[in-house]
């Protein structure tokens, strides 16, 4: 079984500023990483994924997150924010012990982007 | 290519009656997986069916039930609804099982219950 931990319930932030949203995660077996957005009245968007290989993978909309095996940690990060970066957003896992299959999501990090 | 599709978007029901989702997944794609989202609960994984079988299963009362069809579409039932039910119902698909585990998700069915 997996769990996943987002620290910040929220995170406000000025627009252009850079941003961090952090996330650990507990598993006892091998997992694969993502990370997805939630817009309001929307379903979940794929961000970005760590299966394996370099430990710092690029995403859409110029976001990255770096996978930190040691930390159990996936961060996500953008060096500028803007406006329409403000949405909901979840870390997620998914454990070999499911066929990798069934998401573990945190709790999530509403992102609050200010003019 | 067209996305995850779910009907109805938004439902409304009474304590006690059942009600019934669908999803149709993206095409090519065969696995199809469910999940509830709550404010208090947050997103948690209901079930997931791979060729009509269902493969995972979340940990839900036996009130909530699926199944797949050959066309890999998908429905999903909850029986004698509970106010605790309402929640916003998420259907992933993804290409196959065992894969990458990468899942695209639908705009979701809110459903409440009075």
């Amino acid at each position: 079984a997996q769990s996943v931990t987002q620290l910040d319930s929220q995170v406000p932030v000025f627009e252009e500023a850079p941003v961090e949203l952090r996330c650990n995660y507990s598993s006892s077996v091998s997992v694969y990483l993502f990370w997805y957005v939630q817009y309001p009245n929307q379903g979940l968007q794929l961000l970005l994924k760590y299966l394996s290989g370099s430990t710092l993978v690029k995403g859409i909309n110029g976001f990255e997150a770096e996978f930190n095996k040691s930390q159990t940690s996936f961060h996500l990060r953008k060096p500028s924010v803007h406006i329409s970066d403000t949405a909901e957003y979840f870390c997620a896992v998914s454990g070999l012990d499911t066929g990798r299959r069934a998401l573990t999501f945190g709790s999530g990090t509403r992102l609050q982007v200010q003019p | 290519k067209a996305g995850v599709t779910q009907t109805p978007r938004y439902l409304i029901k009474t304590r006690g009656q059942q009600v019934t989702l669908s999803c149709s997944p993206i095409s090519g794609h065969r696995s199809v997986s469910w999940y509830q989202q709550t404010p208090g609960q947050g997103l948690q994984f209901l079930f997931e069916y791979f060729s009509e079988t269902q493969r995972n299963k979340g940990n839900f009362p036996g009130r909530f039930s699926g199944r797949q069809f050959s066309n890999s579409r998908s429905e999903m039932n909850v029986s004698t609804l509970e106010l605790g039910d309402s929640a916003l119902y998420l259907c992933a698909s993804s290409s196959a099982y065992g894969g990458t585990g990468e899942q695209y998700f639908g705009p979701g069915t809110r459903l409440t219950v009075t």
